[in-house]
Protein backbone atom coordinates (compact mmCIF):
# COMPACT_ATOMS: atom_id res chain seq x y z
CA UNK A 1 0.00 0.00 0.00
CA UNK A 2 1.05 3.61 0.06
CA UNK A 3 1.95 5.59 2.84
CA UNK A 4 3.38 9.28 3.84
CA UNK A 5 4.64 10.33 6.94
CA UNK A 6 5.01 14.28 7.85
CA UNK A 7 4.88 16.15 11.06
CA UNK A 8 1.71 17.01 12.40
CA UNK A 9 2.82 20.58 13.57
CA UNK A 10 5.27 22.91 13.27
CA UNK A 11 6.15 26.68 14.70
CA UNK A 12 8.41 29.07 14.15
CA UNK A 13 8.37 32.73 14.24
CA UNK A 14 8.66 35.62 11.43
CA UNK A 15 11.91 35.68 9.41
CA UNK A 16 12.59 31.78 10.46
CA UNK A 17 13.25 29.41 8.03
CA UNK A 18 11.04 26.02 8.58
CA UNK A 19 11.88 22.30 6.82
CA UNK A 20 9.06 20.18 6.64
CA UNK A 21 9.70 16.48 5.93
CA UNK A 22 7.76 13.80 4.44
CA UNK A 23 9.06 10.03 3.97
CA UNK A 24 6.98 7.83 1.62
CA UNK A 25 5.80 4.49 0.72
CA UNK A 26 4.38 3.83 -3.00
CA UNK A 27 4.53 0.76 -5.54
CA UNK A 28 4.10 3.08 -8.34
CA UNK A 29 5.90 6.54 -7.66
CA UNK A 30 6.78 8.85 -10.12
CA UNK A 31 6.74 12.53 -8.31
CA UNK A 32 6.60 14.52 -5.36
CA UNK A 33 3.96 17.39 -4.75
CA UNK A 34 3.45 19.90 -1.66
CA UNK A 35 0.04 21.87 -1.48
CA UNK A 36 -0.79 24.53 0.97
CA UNK A 37 -4.00 24.81 2.14
CA UNK A 38 -5.29 27.51 5.35
CA UNK A 39 -8.07 26.69 6.64
CA UNK A 40 -11.17 25.66 4.85
CA UNK A 41 -9.50 26.53 1.76
CA UNK A 42 -9.02 25.08 -1.61
CA UNK A 43 -5.34 23.01 -1.25
CA UNK A 44 -2.32 24.99 -3.58
CA UNK A 45 0.29 23.91 -5.58
CA UNK A 46 3.43 24.94 -4.56
CA UNK A 47 5.84 22.51 -6.20
CA UNK A 48 6.40 19.01 -7.92
CA UNK A 49 9.80 17.30 -7.54
CA UNK A 50 9.98 13.85 -10.15
CA UNK A 51 13.92 14.18 -9.94
CA UNK A 52 16.45 14.43 -7.29
CA UNK A 53 17.29 17.69 -6.00
CA UNK A 54 16.21 20.68 -4.86
CA UNK A 55 13.78 23.36 -6.49
CA UNK A 56 13.62 26.84 -5.88
CA UNK A 57 10.67 28.96 -6.61
CA UNK A 58 11.02 32.23 -4.55
CA UNK A 59 10.76 31.71 -0.71
CA UNK A 60 10.14 27.73 -1.13
CA UNK A 61 12.42 25.03 -1.98
CA UNK A 62 11.39 21.52 -2.20
CA UNK A 63 13.72 18.80 -2.44
CA UNK A 64 13.19 14.97 -3.35
CA UNK A 65 15.98 12.04 -2.86
CA UNK A 66 14.02 8.90 -4.36
CA UNK A 67 16.60 6.43 -2.90
CA UNK A 68 15.84 7.41 0.40
CA UNK A 69 11.96 8.03 -0.08
CA UNK A 70 12.50 11.55 1.57
CA UNK A 71 11.96 14.84 0.35
CA UNK A 72 11.12 17.99 2.26
CA UNK A 73 9.71 21.70 1.97
CA UNK A 74 11.85 24.86 3.12
CA UNK A 75 9.94 28.05 3.67
CA UNK A 76 12.40 31.03 3.98
CA UNK A 77 11.71 34.27 5.42
CA UNK A 78 8.55 33.01 6.73
CA UNK A 79 5.88 35.68 7.33
CA UNK A 80 2.47 35.33 9.07
CA UNK A 81 0.31 34.68 5.85
CA UNK A 82 2.54 31.27 5.95
CA UNK A 83 0.29 29.89 8.93
CA UNK A 84 -1.24 27.29 7.05
CA UNK A 85 -1.22 23.22 6.52
CA UNK A 86 1.47 21.83 4.18
CA UNK A 87 0.67 18.45 2.75
CA UNK A 88 3.18 16.36 0.34
CA UNK A 89 1.87 14.06 -2.14
CA UNK A 90 2.64 11.18 -3.80
CA UNK A 91 1.89 10.90 -7.30
CA UNK A 92 1.63 7.14 -8.22
CA UNK A 93 1.22 5.56 -11.60
CA UNK A 94 0.63 2.22 -10.55
CA UNK A 95 -2.85 2.10 -11.92
CA UNK A 96 -2.72 4.65 -14.83
CA UNK A 97 -0.34 6.74 -16.44
CA UNK A 98 -2.18 9.44 -15.55
CA UNK A 99 -1.49 8.83 -11.97
CA UNK A 100 -3.15 9.86 -8.84
CA UNK A 101 -2.02 11.87 -5.88
CA UNK A 102 -1.48 10.07 -2.58
CA UNK A 103 -1.79 13.26 0.09
CA UNK A 104 -0.09 12.80 3.57
CA UNK A 105 -1.32 14.09 6.70
CA UNK A 106 -0.62 17.44 6.37
CA UNK A 107 1.61 19.51 8.97
CA UNK A 108 -0.19 22.73 10.73
CA UNK A 109 2.51 24.97 10.17
CA UNK A 110 1.93 28.26 12.87
CA UNK A 111 3.82 31.33 12.56
CA UNK A 112 4.01 33.39 15.39
CA UNK A 113 5.17 37.55 15.15
CA UNK B 1 -6.55 34.31 -13.60
CA UNK B 2 -8.38 31.39 -14.21
CA UNK B 3 -9.67 29.17 -11.36
CA UNK B 4 -12.08 26.43 -11.21
CA UNK B 5 -14.93 26.89 -9.36
CA UNK B 6 -17.87 24.69 -7.56
CA UNK B 7 -21.20 24.54 -6.91
CA UNK B 8 -22.68 24.56 -4.39
CA UNK B 9 -20.28 25.77 -1.58
CA UNK B 10 -22.37 23.96 0.89
CA UNK B 11 -24.65 21.22 0.17
CA UNK B 12 -27.18 19.50 3.45
CA UNK B 13 -28.67 16.12 2.49
CA UNK B 14 -30.58 13.66 4.13
CA UNK B 15 -29.48 10.06 4.18
CA UNK B 16 -30.51 7.99 1.28
CA UNK B 17 -30.93 10.78 -0.75
CA UNK B 18 -29.01 11.76 -4.17
CA UNK B 19 -26.45 14.32 -4.18
CA UNK B 20 -25.05 16.39 -7.49
CA UNK B 21 -21.83 17.89 -6.71
CA UNK B 22 -20.56 20.54 -9.66
CA UNK B 23 -17.76 22.18 -10.86
CA UNK B 24 -16.74 23.74 -13.82
CA UNK B 25 -13.06 23.16 -14.71
CA UNK B 26 -10.27 25.41 -15.90
CA UNK B 27 -11.25 26.12 -19.59
CA UNK B 28 -8.34 24.83 -21.19
CA UNK B 29 -7.15 21.91 -19.10
CA UNK B 30 -8.18 18.53 -19.78
CA UNK B 31 -7.28 16.28 -16.94
CA UNK B 32 -9.75 16.30 -13.91
CA UNK B 33 -10.46 14.68 -10.79
CA UNK B 34 -12.51 14.63 -7.35
CA UNK B 35 -10.75 14.42 -4.39
CA UNK B 36 -12.73 14.51 -0.55
CA UNK B 37 -11.26 15.45 2.67
CA UNK B 38 -13.25 14.73 5.66
CA UNK B 39 -12.87 17.34 8.97
CA UNK B 40 -9.40 17.01 9.99
CA UNK B 41 -8.46 14.46 7.64
CA UNK B 42 -6.04 14.01 4.78
CA UNK B 43 -7.09 14.80 1.38
CA UNK B 44 -8.42 11.48 -0.68
CA UNK B 45 -8.25 10.74 -4.21
CA UNK B 46 -11.48 9.57 -5.66
CA UNK B 47 -11.48 9.97 -9.39
CA UNK B 48 -10.03 10.60 -12.39
CA UNK B 49 -11.36 11.66 -15.83
CA UNK B 50 -9.53 12.46 -19.10
CA UNK B 51 -11.11 12.20 -22.65
CA UNK B 52 -14.61 11.39 -21.61
CA UNK B 53 -14.10 8.72 -19.38
CA UNK B 54 -12.61 7.33 -16.17
CA UNK B 55 -9.12 7.18 -16.40
CA UNK B 56 -9.14 5.77 -12.45
CA UNK B 57 -10.93 5.26 -9.20
CA UNK B 58 -9.69 4.86 -5.94
CA UNK B 59 -11.27 1.87 -3.34
CA UNK B 60 -13.52 4.75 -1.74
CA UNK B 61 -15.34 5.48 -5.67
CA UNK B 62 -18.16 2.41 -5.62
CA UNK B 63 -20.98 2.14 -7.48
CA UNK B 64 -22.72 4.77 -5.37
CA UNK B 65 -20.71 7.43 -7.05
CA UNK B 66 -20.21 8.41 -10.70
CA UNK B 67 -18.92 11.34 -12.32
CA UNK B 68 -19.84 13.07 -15.79
CA UNK B 69 -19.01 15.73 -18.36
CA UNK B 70 -22.33 16.67 -19.57
CA UNK B 71 -21.18 19.74 -22.19
CA UNK B 72 -17.39 21.52 -22.59
CA UNK B 73 -17.84 23.20 -18.85
CA UNK B 74 -19.31 21.25 -16.62
CA UNK B 75 -17.59 18.32 -14.50
CA UNK B 76 -20.25 16.51 -11.77
CA UNK B 77 -19.79 14.09 -9.40
CA UNK B 78 -23.25 12.42 -8.16
CA UNK B 79 -23.69 10.14 -5.35
CA UNK B 80 -27.00 8.16 -5.73
CA UNK B 81 -27.53 7.42 -2.07
CA UNK B 82 -25.93 9.02 0.84
CA UNK B 83 -24.70 7.88 3.64
CA UNK B 84 -23.66 9.70 7.00
CA UNK B 85 -20.04 8.91 6.27
CA UNK B 86 -20.41 10.72 3.07
CA UNK B 87 -20.08 13.76 5.18
CA UNK B 88 -16.79 15.38 3.89
CA UNK B 89 -15.44 18.32 1.69
CA UNK B 90 -15.45 17.24 -2.00
CA UNK B 91 -13.19 19.30 -4.07
CA UNK B 92 -12.54 19.11 -7.71
CA UNK B 93 -9.33 19.54 -9.63
CA UNK B 94 -8.01 20.06 -12.94
CA UNK B 95 -4.83 19.80 -14.85
CA UNK B 96 -3.46 21.10 -18.10
CA UNK B 97 -1.28 17.97 -18.85
CA UNK B 98 -0.14 14.83 -17.46
CA UNK B 99 2.51 13.21 -19.15
CA UNK B 100 5.03 12.03 -16.70
CA UNK B 101 7.87 14.37 -17.17
CA UNK B 102 5.32 17.40 -16.45
CA UNK B 103 4.85 19.45 -13.42
CA UNK B 104 1.54 17.56 -12.62
CA UNK B 105 0.42 21.06 -11.02
CA UNK B 106 -3.56 20.19 -10.22
CA UNK B 107 -5.51 23.64 -9.48
CA UNK B 108 -8.15 22.66 -6.68
CA UNK B 109 -11.64 24.41 -6.54
CA UNK B 110 -12.85 25.70 -3.18
CA UNK B 111 -14.78 22.73 -2.32
CA UNK B 112 -18.48 21.43 -1.41
CA UNK B 113 -19.09 20.93 1.69
CA UNK B 114 -21.92 17.73 1.78
CA UNK B 115 -23.24 17.16 5.78
CA UNK B 116 -25.88 14.42 5.40
CA UNK B 117 -28.13 13.84 8.12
Amino acid sequence: GQSLEQPSEVTAVEGAIVQINCTYQTSGFYGLSWYQQHDGGAPTFLSYNALDGLEETGRFSSFLSRSDSYGYLLLQELQMKDSASYFCAVRDVLGSTLGRLYFGRGTQLTVWP
Amino acid sequence: EPEVTQTPSHQVTQMGQEVILRCVPISNHLYFYWYRQILGQKVEFLVSFYNNEISEKSEIFDDQFSVERPDGSNFTLKIRSTKLEDSAMYFCASSATAYLLSSYEQYFGPGTRLTVT
